[in-house]
């Protein structure tokens, strides 16, 4: 169970393009995901929040224009990277959260992240 | 600024010992704990959560909290070399903004397994 699929796993796109990344919670409802993203050598950095049904809550520094966020369904929400740039190029790995039952805490189950790279 | 601290490493274990892993946190009020556990080029996979003081065991691993420390620590008996990967410490409720049900994660202690 808890399983996260994310798609593309690889894009690259010339700059100045878009690039859509969808993100899946295949086996639970997920009515909070979340975008992270990872530079080379460093460590995941929370980039939004998405909740189904409302508007994304972006990070400090994160453009909210540039970075289009929407959670459409309990199972799926979708990255939109507009005007691509080089510095854009990133791993992108999103997470769902699971309800948190018996345990009283919820636990977060990441995509296998989409590698783009920006020309 | 909230922080999540780790030894990068490289952490290097003999096959078979015990592999000793050590996060420290800044925020006092964070309630949920988490060990990731991530190959090179793929995405952090789930090994503990923890959120209560004291020990959890799973299978060859434990978690260890002490909030009082501001300390979270992962012991992996019987080390395999198939445990060899960067284990990521990651933090509940530390960001300020409207994310804070998301993760602050450590850099990683990248751990070596020598068989």
């Amino acid at each position: 169970g808890a399983v996260v699929s994310q798609h593309p796993s690889r894009v690259i796109c010339k700059s100045g393009t878009s690039v859509k990344i969808e993100c899946r919670s295949l086996d639970f409802q997920a009515t909070t995901m979340f975008w992270y993203r990872q530079f080379p050598k460093q460590s995941l950095m929370l980039m939004a929040t998405s909740n189904e049904g409302s508007k994304a809550t972006y990070e400090q520094g994160v453009e909210k224009d540039k970075f289009l966020i929407n959670h459409a369904s309990l199972t799926l929400s979708t990255l939109t990277v507009t005007s691509a740039h080089p510095e854009d190029s990133s791993f992108y790995i999103c997470s769902a959260r699971d309800s948190p039952g018996d345990r009283g805490f919820h636990e977060q189950y990441f995509g296998p992240g989409t590698r783009l790279t920006v020309t | 600024q909230k922080e999540v601290e780790q030894n990068s490493g490289p952490l290097s274990v003999p096959e078979g010992a015990i592999a000793s892993l050590n996060c420290t946190y800044s925020d006092r009020v964070s309630q949920s704990f988490f060990w990731y556990r991530q190959y090179s080029g793929k995405s952090p996979e789930l090994i503990m959560s923890i959120y209560s003081n004291g020990d959890k065991e799973d299978g060859r691993f434990t978690a260890q909290l002490n909030k009082a420390s501001q300390y979270v620590s992962l012991l992996i008996r019987d080390s395999q070399p198939s445990d060899s990967a960067t284990y990521l410490c990651a933090v509940n409720g530390m960001y300020s903004g409207g994310g804070a049900d998301g993760l602050t994660f450590g850099k990683g202690t990248h751990l070596i397994i020598q068989p």
